[in-house]
């Protein structure tokens, strides 16, 4: 257990409104990305943080901006939300030593309407 | 072709078979990976590191191909709590880019 929090976990919004999810991890871990799961898709990769202020791109990433600038947390913003963004969000770290996996945090349920 | 590809399932086995699961990758530099256990809303966790030589965790057995680029988990002696989403997962980057296929659904049957 890496010891990482989301918040909030459940959230209703409206389309068109901003939206931010947090990740904060106790760990120290290096790298902390974000994914969404949703049914007939998988975990799909937002954006990943290889290290303080530095962030990239993941498979679905349009919509989406991070920032990084701690190392305990990351945050997900969603500009304008859009019911197409309606998932569950998965926060995951790892601490980059080889071989060990990556911990993931609850989860954050987001419902767009 | 998609970067990791995985068979949805779902596979429904009766207790006590043996049961294996493929993934294929797309990246030939992919650097590491791994196979996690997901239950219903629920986090995933890991479950194991896939090592090149191949390596076992208890009833739980994972091997890397390189050449034909997939990876495999082998459940032996399944029992009713093995029922879960299997996901993969890839390294696909020295930036630790990981990326998971759609996971894998098994059912064990009493």
């Amino acid at each position: 257990d890496a010891g990482i929090t989301q918040s909030p976990r459940h959230k209703v919004t409206e389309t068109g409104t901003p939206v931010t999810l947090r990740c904060h991890q106790t760990e120290n871990h290096r790298y902390m990305y974000w994914y969404r799961q949703d049914p007939g898709h998988g975990l799909r990769l937002i954006h990943y943080s290889y290290g303080v202020k530095d962030t990239d791109k993941g498979e679905v990433s349009d919509g989406y901006s991070v920032s990084r600038s701690k190392t305990e947390d990351f945050l997900l913003t969603l500009e304008s939300a859009t019911s197409s963004q309606t998932s569950v969000y998965f926060c995951a770290t790892l601490s980059g030593t080889e071989g060990f996996g990556q911990y993931f945090g609850p989860g954050t349920r987001l419902t767009v309407l | 072709r998609k970067e990791v590809e995985q068979d949805p399932g779902p596979f429904n086995v009766p207790e006590g078979a043996t049961v294996a699961f493929n993934c294929t990758y797309s990246n030939s530099a992919s650097q590491s990976f791994f196979w996690y256990r997901q239950d219903c809303r629920k986090e995933p966790k890991l479950l194991m590191s896939v090592y090149s030589s191949g390596n076992e965790d208890g009833r739980f057995t994972a091997q890397l191909n390189r050449a034909s680029q997939y990876i495999s988990l082998l459940i032996r002696d399944s029992k009713l709590s093995d029922s879960a989403t299997y996901l993969c997962a890839v390294n696909m980057n020295r930036d630790d880019k990981i990326i998971f296929g759609k996971g894998t659904r098994l059912h064990i049957l009493p």
